[in-house]
C-alpha cells in the first residue's frame, strides 16, 4: 500500500517558536496533500490542501499566515506553525492522494509550552 | 450538504462476537465511500473503500461493509472481533463524488474488545 511518514512523531516548543512538521510519501508522488488537525477524543478538521508547485487552499477559518504550508515537490509538503501559543498544541495528521484515495501519515504530537 | 453520521459513539463487544458499524452518508449521487481506522495515537490506516460495481466490499484485517444506496448506508462489519481490532473507526464519503479528492468524515466509533 502507499506509504506516507511524518516528521517528527512527536515535538515540545516553547511559546512564540517556530515548528516545521513535513510530511512525505514514500512510494508514491503526490501532487495534492491535505493537513488535518485532530482534538483530543475528535474527528479530523482539515487544515488545507496543498497543491505541489501552488499556493496551498485553506478552510475557512485557518489562518494561512499561521500555518504555512509548502510543496516543494511531489513528495514532500511542510506545515509550519509559527508563533506557536498553547492553543495550537494539538495532533496534526496529513495524507497524500493516490489514485483517489487519501493515505494518512502517522501524524505529529505537538505541545507548545 | 453532504455528511456522514456515525450513530454509536462508543461500542463494546466480545472478542469472538461479530461487529458492525453503522455509517449514513448524505449525497445525491454515487459517492465515494471509505472506512478508515486509527489505534492510539496513530494515523489512519485505509481498511476499504467504496468507488463502484460490487456493493460488498473486501477490506484489511478481515472486514468488510456493504454499500446500500436505498438506505443511504455503508456499514462495516467482521464476523469475529480480536483484541487488537479496539480502536477508533471513521466512516468518510469524498466530497462531491471524489472530485476534489476532500473527505468530510463522520465524528467516529470507538471501538472496545472485552476479553
Amino acid at each position: 500500500g502507499a506509504v506516507v511518514s511524518q516528521h517528527p512523531s512527536r515535538v515540545i516548543c516553547k511559546s512564540g517558536t517556530s515548528v516545521k512538521i513535513e510530511c512525505r510519501s514514500l512510494d508514491f508522488q503526490a501532487t495534492t496533500m491535505f493537513w488535518y488537525r485532530q482534538f483530543p477524543k475528535k474527528s479530523l478538521m482539515l487544515m488545507a490542501t496543498s497543491n505541489e508547485g501552488s499556493k496551498a487552499t485553506y478552510e475557512q477559518g485557518v489562518e494561512k499566515d499561521k500555518f504555512l504550508i509548502n510543496h516543494a515537490s511531489l513528495t514532500l509538503s511542510t506545515l509550519t506553525v509559527t508563533s506557536a501559543h498553547p492553543e495550537d498544541s494539538s495532533f496534526y495528521i496529513c495524507s497524500a492522494i493516490r489514485s483517489g484515495t487519501q493515505y494518512f501519515g502517522p501524524g505529529t504530537r505537538l505541545l507548545v509550552l | 450538504a453532504q455528511s456522514v453520521t456515525q450513530p454509536d459513539i462508543h461500542i463494546t463487544v466480545s472478542e469472538g462476537a461479530s461487529l458492525e458499524l453503522r455509517c449514513n452518508y448524505s449525497y445525491g449521487a454515487t459517492p465515494y465511500l471509505f472506512w478508515y481506522v486509527q489505534s492510539p495515537g496513530q494515523g489512519l490506516q485505509l481498511l476499504l473503500k467504496y468507488f463502484s460495481g460490487d456493493t460488498l466490499v473486501q477490506g484489511i484485517k478481515g472486514f468488510e461493509a456493504e454499500f446500500k444506496r436505498s438506505q443511504s448506508s455503508f456499514n462495516l462489519r467482521k464476523p469475529s472481533v480480536h483484541w487488537s481490532d479496539a480502536a477508533e473507526y471513521f466512516c468518510a464519503v469524498g466530497e462531491n463524488g471524489g472530485a476534489t479528492n476532500k473527505l468530510i468524515f463522520g465524528t467516529g466509533t470507538l471501538l472496545a474488545v472485552q476479553p
